[in-house]
């Protein structure tokens, strides 16, 4: 059975880009979180859905940040104007369900420059 | 607010010894979950224990077992007959059980000396 992936694994982009980071959960995992990981640090959350809909998006550190989830499975993680301090690694986890043991992807590492 | 502490950014240990890392948390609820994590350098963050807080016992996993001390808000991980496959960045990390999100400590880097 795969784990989670994410795409891509590296990214290097310019200040001020657009980007786009791909999670696909396990299959059948209801619950999606996305982390966000800074250097010598622990991962930090961003958002957490249920099904398709964001049940809680608090962690999203400003409106530069968006995810979204159609189809209740992948789920896309934007960033608009991208800063330097965007920088990190980009953790996404899935789920059965609420409260149950979360499964970590590789992360996707974004650099920008 | 919870938070997480890990007061040991590194440690080494020598292969086949015992290591134990360090963890407290606070939290004023009573119903959560507390867990290990490892972080090799690919960077996948592997579930290693976890421990109900409503549990006494104390959880174990083959070579790794945890001491529980509810009341100190304190989480230990041991780590018996280390391998050099044990290298790699621990997380301890707490989850609120009518939350979403798991919280995480900063992280200790441990070193495994062959």
């Amino acid at each position: 059975g795969a784990g989670v992936s994410q795409t891509p694994s590296n990214k290097v982009t310019e200040k001020g880009k657009y980007v786009e980071l791909r999670c696909d959960p396990i299959s059948g995992h209801t619950a999606l979180y996305w982390y966000r990981q800074s250097l010598g640090q622990g991962p930090e959350f961003l958002i957490y859905f249920q099904g398709t809909g964001a049940a809680d998006d608090s962690g999203l550190p400003n409106d530069r940040f968006f995810a979204v989830r159609p189809e209740g499975s992948v789920s896309t993680l934007k960033i608009q104007r991208t800063e330097r301090g965007d920088s990190a690694v980009y953790l996404c986890a899935s789920s059965r369900g609420t409260q149950e043991t979360q499964y970590f992807g590789p992360g996707t590492r974004l650099l920008v420059l | 607010a919870q938070t997480v502490t890990q007061s040991q950014p590194e440690m080494s240990v020598q292969e086949a010894e015992t290591v134990t890392l360090s963890c407290t948390y606070d939290t004023s609820e009573s119903d959560y979950y507390l867990f290990w994590y490892k972080q090799p350098p690919s960077r996948q963050m592997i579930l290693v224990i976890r421990q109900e807080a409503y549990k006494q016992q104390n959880a174990t996993e083959n070579r790794f077992s945890v001491n529980f001390q509810k009341a100190a808000k304190s989480f230990s991980l041991k780590i018996s007959d280390s391998q050099l496959g044990d290298a790699a960045m621990y997380f301890c990390a707490y989850w609120a059980n009518r939350d979403d999100k798991i919280i995480f400590g900063k992280g200790t880097r441990l070193h495994i000396l062959p």
